[in-house]
């Protein structure tokens, strides 16, 4: 696709329950990142791939959290049994090889509100 | 380790006015430096980066930014403020020699351009 196309664009969950959160990368790139962004904070690093392997997985911030990638292209960030601090918007981004010097781009966000 | 500094939260200017946004950094090996902006309720924009060559990097809608090695600084810059400006600017850092594949983003900088 044109851009990093990520659904729901926005959420609202009862605690407790499960939440899935797509991502569908600019098309070629293999390298994906996961990042949370929480109000009037900065972002916080999750997760990255490249194809479908995470070589880190060190910003999951506990065993609630998962993530996976299928067939190069669309990963799921799966939360289960949402915690209030788990509210945040969810941005994923993509990039043509994880190479330093190559921009990530970012999808418009997934926006989580645990009730 | 790598980190990113935004020293301050918030930054005002008059319309017309130039503009700085400041950011340093550390990292232990070479560094890839970049800004992005967000607008209310939207993913991260970008908007230049600095990987080698000339320490002045000129990028979107008439930003531009300097890369000082010695203070490990890379100041976001414009020389005539809008007030379409307006937003949420971060500043990133990747190492390029440690073998990660994080970049590292900046808590942020609020710019309100005063007509």
């Amino acid at each position: 696709g044109a851009g990093v196309s990520q659904s729901p664009s926005n959420k609202v969950t009862e605690k407790g329950k499960d939440v899935e959160l797509r991502c569908d990368p600019i098309s070629g790139h293999t390298a994906l990142y996961w990042y949370r962004q929480s109000l009037g904070q900065g972002l916080e690093f999750l997760i990255y791939f490249q194809g479908n392997s995470a070589p880190d997985k060190s910003g999951l911030p506990s065993d609630r959290f998962s993530a996976e990638r299928t067939g190069g292209s669309v990963s799921t960030l799966t939360i289960q049994r949402t915690q209030q601090e788990d509210s945040a918007v969810y941005l994923c981004a993509s990039s043509l090889e994880p190479t330093a010097g190559n921009t990530i781009y970012f999808g418009e966000g997934s926006w989580l509100t645990v009730v | 380790a790598q980190s990113v500094a935004q020293p301050e939260d918030q930054v005002n200017v008059a319309e017309g006015n130039p503009l700085t946004v400041k950011c340093t950094y550390s990292v232990s090996g070479n560094p890839y430096l970049f800004w992005y902006v967000q607008y209310p309720n939207r993913g991260l924009q970008f908007l230049l980066k600095y990987i080698t060559g000339d320490n002045l990097v000129k990028g979107s809608y008439g930003f531009e930014a300097e890369f000082n090695k010695s203070q490990t600084s890379f100041h976001l810059k414009k020389p005539s403020a809008l007030v379409s400006d307006s937003a949420l600017y971060f500043c990133a850092v990747r190492d390029g020699n440690s073998g990660t594949y994080k970049y590292i983003f900046g808590t942020g900088t609020r710019l309100k351009v005063l007509a």
